[in-house]
């Protein structure tokens, strides 16, 4: 079974640069999470789909944070313009929604560097 | 107040040695529990789903207290490839959320 792909792997911009991101989960898995971890700390959860609807962004910063999954597949998270503050690895996750534990398979990331 | 709280070390064990994390979370109504490992650079893994009754997997063993609200991961005989950060995560099964600690950080020494 194919896992979560994430590209681009590593991605370097300066400040008020944008720059998107792009997330492919496991098949038939109904629910996509964006996240951000800065080193040293868990993953900070900024966007969560089922399907194509949003369940939970309260803690994406709207103002410079997008994300997008139309047809309720892959997904995109855009930042638009950055900050030195988002220099972060960015994880996609996907997990199943059905009765049960709901375990999270996690994609390899995008180390983000913001100069 | 954080829903998953973690020490995060770093625990400096030698070889051979049994090490355990305990991880606290707030929210009475979790439901779901995971212990995950995360390697430096790299994406986070499932270690071990926790289970009411306590479930072991080898030489890791993990724990749920619900009354307590707090989660435990022992590993017995610890490898220098146990090196590593460990997640604990807690699931909100109605709406699929998941949050995770800051990891705990376990280096094991030869």
């Amino acid at each position: 079974e194919a896992g979560v792909a994430q590209s681009p792997r590593y991605k370097i911009i300066e400040k008020r640069q944008s720059v998107a991101f792009w997330c492919n989960p496991i098949s038939g898995h109904a629910t996509l999470y964006w996240y951000q971890q800065i080193l040293g700390q868990g993953p900070k959860l900024l966007i969560q789909f089922q399907n194509n609807g949003v369940v939970d962004d309260s803690q994406l910063p709207k103002d410079r944070f997008s994300a997008e999954r139309l047809k309720g597949v892959d997904s995109t998270l855009k930042i638009q313009p950055a900050k030195l503050e988002d220099s972060a690895v960015y994880l996609c996750a996907s997990s199943w929604t059905g009765t049960g534990a709901y375990e999270q398979y996690f994609g390899p990331g995008t180390r983000l560097t913001v100069t | 107040r954080k829903e998953v709280e973690q020490d995060p070390g770093p625990f400096n064990v030698p070889e051979g040695a049994t090490v355990a994390f305990n991880c606290t979370y707030s929210n009475s109504a979790s439901q779901s529990f995971f212990w995950y490992r995360q390697d430096c650079r790299k994406e986070p893994k499932l270690l071990m789903s926790v289970y009411s009754s306590g479930n072991e997997d080898g030489r890791f063993t993990a724990q749920l207290n619900r009354a307590s609200q707090y989660i435990s991961l022992l590993i017995r005989d610890s490898k220098l490839s146990d090196s590593a950060t460990y997640l604990c995560v807690v699931n909100m099964k109605n709406f699929n959320k998941f949050y995770f600690g800051s990891g705990t950080k376990l280096n094991v020494k030869p």
